[in-house]
C-alpha cells in the first residue's frame, strides 16, 4: 500500500533554515511527480512546490520561492523540502503527496516559526 | 494565476439529506486539446490529511462511497453529497490542476444539523 511519511519539522526562529523529507513507500517513486501542500493552523491548503518525476522540473508558489528548495532522490524513496529565511507565516503542517491530482497524502509535520 | 472560489464557507444538512458545495474557477480549467476539466475535490476530516474524492470534476476514485458526485464543466462546478451520513462531517475543497500554482478553493466545512 502507498506510504508517505513527513519528518522533520519542529519550532525553527525566524530567518533559520529546516529540512523536511517525506519517505515513499509501496509505489514506484520515480514514475510520478511529488507536490509540497501547506496548512496554517486553523487554515485552507495552499500548494507550495511540485517537482517532475525525474527531478527536472520544478515549480514554486509566489510565497516561497527563492527561499524553498524541492528536491528528490529517487535512490531512496524520498522527497525533499529545504526551506530556509523562515518566517512567521511560514507555520504550517507540511504535507507531501504523490502525482497530480493529489491521490495519496502522507500525515504531515509540523512546522513551527517562533522565536 | 486561476482563481478557486468556493461557496458556501459552511453548510449545515440534516443527516440522510443532500448537500451541495459550488465552486468556481476563473479562468476555465477545461483543457481543450483532451476536453478533461483538470478539477479535483478532496474531504478533510478533523486531524486527518485530505482525502481525494473526485478527479477530472466528476471520476470518483476507488472506495469512495456513490453518494459522493461531481459535475460541472468550464469554470463552474458541483460536489453533491446525496444522503448525509455523520462520517461526512469535514471540509471540502475544490482544487485545481490545470496550470501552476496548483490552487485550492477556501473550503467549505460541513455540519450535520
Amino acid at each position: 500500500q502507498v506510504q508517505l511519511v513527513e519528518s522533520g519539522g519542529g519550532v525553527v526562529q525566524p530567518g533559520r533554515s529546516l529540512r523536511l523529507s517525506c519517505a515513499a513507500s509501496g509505489f514506484s517513486f520515480s514514475s510520478y511527480g511529488m507536490h509540497w501542500v501547506r496548512q496554517a493552523p486553523g487554515k485552507g491548503l495552499e500548494w507550495v512546490a511540485v517537482i517532475s518525476s525525474d527531478g527536472s522540473d520544478k515549480y514554486y508558489a509566489d510565497s516561497v520561492k527563492g527561499r524553498f528548495t524541492i528536491s528528490r532522490d529517487n535512490s531512496k524513496s524520498t522527497l525533499y523540502l529545504q526551506m530556509i529565511s523562515l518566517r512567521a507565516e511560514d507555520t504550517a503542517v507540511y504535507y507531501c503527496a504523490k502525482h497530480q491530482p493529489m491521490d495519496y497524502w502522507g500525515q504531515g509535520t509540523l512546522v513551527t516559526v517562533s522565536s | 494565476d486561476i482563481v478557486m472560489t468556493q461557496s458556501p464557507d459552511s453548510l449545515a444538512v440534516s443527516l440522510g439529506e443532500r448537500a451541495t458545495i459550488n465552486c468556481k474557477s476563473s479562468p476555465s480549467v477545461l483543457y481543450s486539446s483532451d476536453n478533461k476539466n483538470y478539477l479535483a475535490w478532496f474531504q478533510q476530516r478533523p486531524g486527518q490529511p485530505p482525502k481525494l474524492l473526485i478527479s477530472w470534476a466528476s471520476t470518483r476514485e476507488s472506495g469512495v462511497p456513490d453518494r459522493f458526485s461531481g459535475s460541472g464543466s468550464g469554470t463552474d462546478f458541483t460536489l453533491t453529497i446525496s444522503s448525509l451520513q455523520a462520517e461526512d462531517v469535514a471540509v471540502y475543497y475544490c482544487q485545481q490542476y490545470y496550470s501552476n500554482p496548483y490552487t485550492f478553493g477556501q473550503g467549505t466545512k460541513l455540519e450535520i444539523k
